[in-house]
């Protein structure tokens, strides 16, 4: 089975800094896909990102990035030049990589943007 | 290029009553799930569908609880009488058949008075 924590409930971060979300799970799979999803007040599921455990290169999209370390199982997002609408909840959630799986997620991170 | 599309988006019920939820996928998505989201907590997995077939109910509550998706329509979340602490917010996830990504519906705010 696998499993998703995010310890950190809550997080702020001033306007236009960076700031890093953290994430840790456990898989006895060798492949599968990790997710970083947004939810913000609207309480829509927006994906942010998508890694894939086979590919070592960090997967990007354009101000959120990951830090992907697999032999640590740690998957945590780097969100630079933070923007008010980024505060939401964000989950970081697993599957497995054969055939259509349920997510996984973790319990979220609550983040705050101040101007 | 409609997303997916949950309906009602709000649903108020007195304990004892039914409800249900419905979920449109994506077009040309075969592939639904359906997820729970208590206050505070992340989503929870309840059922994975195709086209006729229930695939996993491993997280779908053994009694009160059934979920279909015909040939034609809508698939259907179903919470026969509710209590209380069915109250939650639940999503509806489609997918094209490929390994990753699901997309997810806005919800249905479920509150059980």
């Amino acid at each position: 089975a696998q499993t998703v924590t995010q310890s950190q409930p809550e997080m702020s971060v001033q306007e236009a800094e960076t700031v890093t979300l953290s994430c840790t799970y456990d898989t006895s799979e060798n492949n599968y896909y990790l997710f970083w999803y947004k939810q913000p007040p609207s309480r829509q599921m927006i994906l942010v990102i998508r890694q894939e455990a086979y590919k070592q290169q960090n997967a990007t999209e354009n101000r959120f990035s990951v830090n992907f370390q697999k032999a640590a199982k740690s998957f945590s997002l780097k969100i630079s030049d933070s923007q008010l609408g980024d505060t939401a909840m964000y989950f970081c959630a697993s599957s497995t990589y054969s055939g259509n799986t349920p997510l996984v997620f973790g319990k979220g991170t609550r983040l705050s943007v101040i101007a | 290029n409609a997303g997916v599309m949950q309906n009602p988006r709000h649903l108020v019920r007195r304990r004892g009553q039914e409800a249900r939820l419905r979920c449109s996928p994506m077009k040309g998505h075969s592939h639904v799930y359906w997820y729970r989201q208590l206050p505070e907590e992340g989503l929870k997995f309840m059922v994975y569908l195709q086209k006729e077939n229930i695939i996993d109910e491993s997280g779908m509550p053994k009694e009160r609880f059934s979920a279909e998706f015909p040939k034609e329509g809508p698939s259907i979340l179903r919470i026969q009488q509710v209590v209380r602490g069915d109250s939650a917010a639940y999503f509806c996830a489609s997918s094209p058949g490929m390994a990753g990504i699901q997309y997810f519906g806005p919800g249905t705010r479920l509150l059980v008075l």
